[in-house]
């Protein structure tokens, strides 16, 4: 199995401040389509998780521009420009490259 | 707007058989995959499987001699089966879908507690 790693996790943040999370697999995450499945999943407390990125960089649906995602082959990194107090939770990167999908094991961003 | 909604027991013994349902209203089964994932009390998220666009199934390996996932488009439902329970799988368990490319986040249920105990 593709193995996640992330750090911090847990990051405490001044509000209006900028997020960095860092997030490293195992192998590399190019798939043999040439395209790279590693999402990020937002968690806030007492919900499902929802998506933010997919493909390394893509926005979803819905998702503010202060969220951004980069890296390639096994480095990746979720930024958030400016932290709201909505943004509190825990983000986890997931690989959809390889059976079966693994995800990190969470980073908790808080308000400080 | 597609909404997934899920039900099944909330309490097992050990050594029973877990049985969820997920509902998708507003949307069919042709053009995406399905998953079951599920997220132990405090922890982390462990993907179980996924039901892809060809009715194919795959499983993660650490349940895949007790887990089923099947679907029944007449009633636009898919379901999870997970036999032999142990205290280990006391998780909330969410169904998901997303399209290629995607392959899962787009659409959540609300999650289902289910609990392992004697």
């Amino acid at each position: 199995d593709i193995v996640m790693t992330q750090t911090p996790l847990s990051s405490p943040v001044t509000l209006g401040q900028p997020a960095s999370i860092s997030c490293r697999s195992s192998q590399r995450l190019v798939h043999s389509d040439g395209n790279t499945y590693l999402s990020w999943l937002q968690q806030r407390p007492g919900q499902p998780p929802r998506l933010l990125i997919y493909e390394i960089s893509n926005r979803f649906s819905g998702v503010p521009d202060r969220f951004s995602g980069s890296g390639a082959g096994t480095d990746f990194t979720l930024k958030i420009s400016r932290v709201e107090a909505e943004d509190v939770g825990v983000y986890y990167c997931v690989q959809l490259t390889q059976f079966p999908f693994t995800f990190g094991p969470g980073t908790k961003v808080e308000i400080k | 707007q597609v909404q997934l909604q899920q039900w099944g027991a909330g309490l097992l013994k050990p050594s029973e058989t877990l049985s969820l349902t997920c509902a998708v209203y507003g949307g069919s089964f042709s053009d995406y995959f399905w998953s079951w994932i599920r997220q132990p009390p405090g922890r982390g998220l462990e993907w179980i499987g996924e039901l892809n666009q060809s009715g194919g199934t795959n499983y993660n390996p650490s349940v895949k001699s007790r887990v089923t996932i099947s679907v029944d488009t007449s009633k636009n439902q898919f379901s999870l089966k997970l036999s032999s329970v142990t205290a280990a799988d006391t998780a909330v368990y969410y169904c998901t879908r997303g399209p290629v490319g995607i392959w899962f986040g787009e659409s959540w249920g609300q999650g289902t507690l289910v609990t392992v105990s004697s």
